[in-house]
């Protein structure tokens, strides 16, 4: 069974502490992706990675930051947390076939920033 | 740029209802096209796809018909049920790379 696994469902933090989300997918997919989820915005690309040690910006990259050291395992890093950036962050992976495959999702790190 | 409409909701309907959500795409090229599900505590699941113009993707009871000359998607059911009740999610990917854009979602409630 394919599986994508963040480190948290929940998770509170402190105004400018630094805080780490962990995303392991046991697939062996090329594409790895962070999401933020809130009301009424759908979901919002943060980074996503094609290869190891690769990324590229999403749509709201601001804030955040991303590490990809070993294919299975895609970190997204909030360098200063914000009460802005309480959310759930959603990680996803899909293999590299150019579109036409889907993406596998975990089960999502609701963040709260205080 | 690339970008992906659907209704807003939250849509509410009686158990056995007919369910239609509608979804319009924006894309430079020949998009995938994706239903994605999210139940209540729970991440996105694919739900159907459709890869090239008048493919039909189905599951569970759903379908969606990849609409080239009008650029929609849009998800049907016949009679819905109590559990159909969730977040679903249009989206597109492009084959020029790998990225998913994702509609804002549709909320679904069923009532018994």
């Amino acid at each position: 069974d394919v599986k994508v696994t963040q480190s948290s469902r929940y998770l509170v933090k402190r105004t400018g502490e630094k805080v780490f989300l962990e995303c392991v997918q046991d697939m062996d997919h090329e594409n790895m992706f962070w999401y933020r989820q809130d009301p009424g915005l759908g979901l919002r690309l943060i980074y996503f990675s094609y290869d190891v040690k690769m990324k590229e910006k999403g749509d709201i990259p601001e804030g955040y930051s991303v590490s990809r050291e070993k294919k299975e395992r895609f970190s997204l890093i909030l360098e200063s947390a914000s009460t802005n950036q309480t959310s759930m962050y959603l990680c996803a992976s899909s293999p590299l076939d150019r579109g036409l495959d889907e993406a596998f999702f975990g089960q999502g790190t609701r963040l709260t920033v205080v | 740029g690339d970008s992906v409409t659907q209704m807003e909701g939250p849509v509410t309907l009686s158990e056995e209802a007919f369910l239609t959500i509608n979804c319009t795409y924006t894309a430079t090229g020949y998009p995938s096209l994706f239903w994605y599900v999210q139940y209540p505590g729970e991440g996105l699941q694919l739900l159907l796809k459709a890869t090239k113009a008048d493919d039909k993707g189905s599951n569970k009871g759903f379908e969606a018909t990849y609409r080239k000359e009008t650029t929609s998607f849009h998800l049907e059911k016949g009679s819905v049920q109590v559990s159909d009740s969730a977040v679903y999610f249009c989206a597109l990917s492009l084959n020029r790379d790998d990225k998913i854009i994702f509609g804002k979602g549709t909320r679904l409630h069923i009532l018994p």
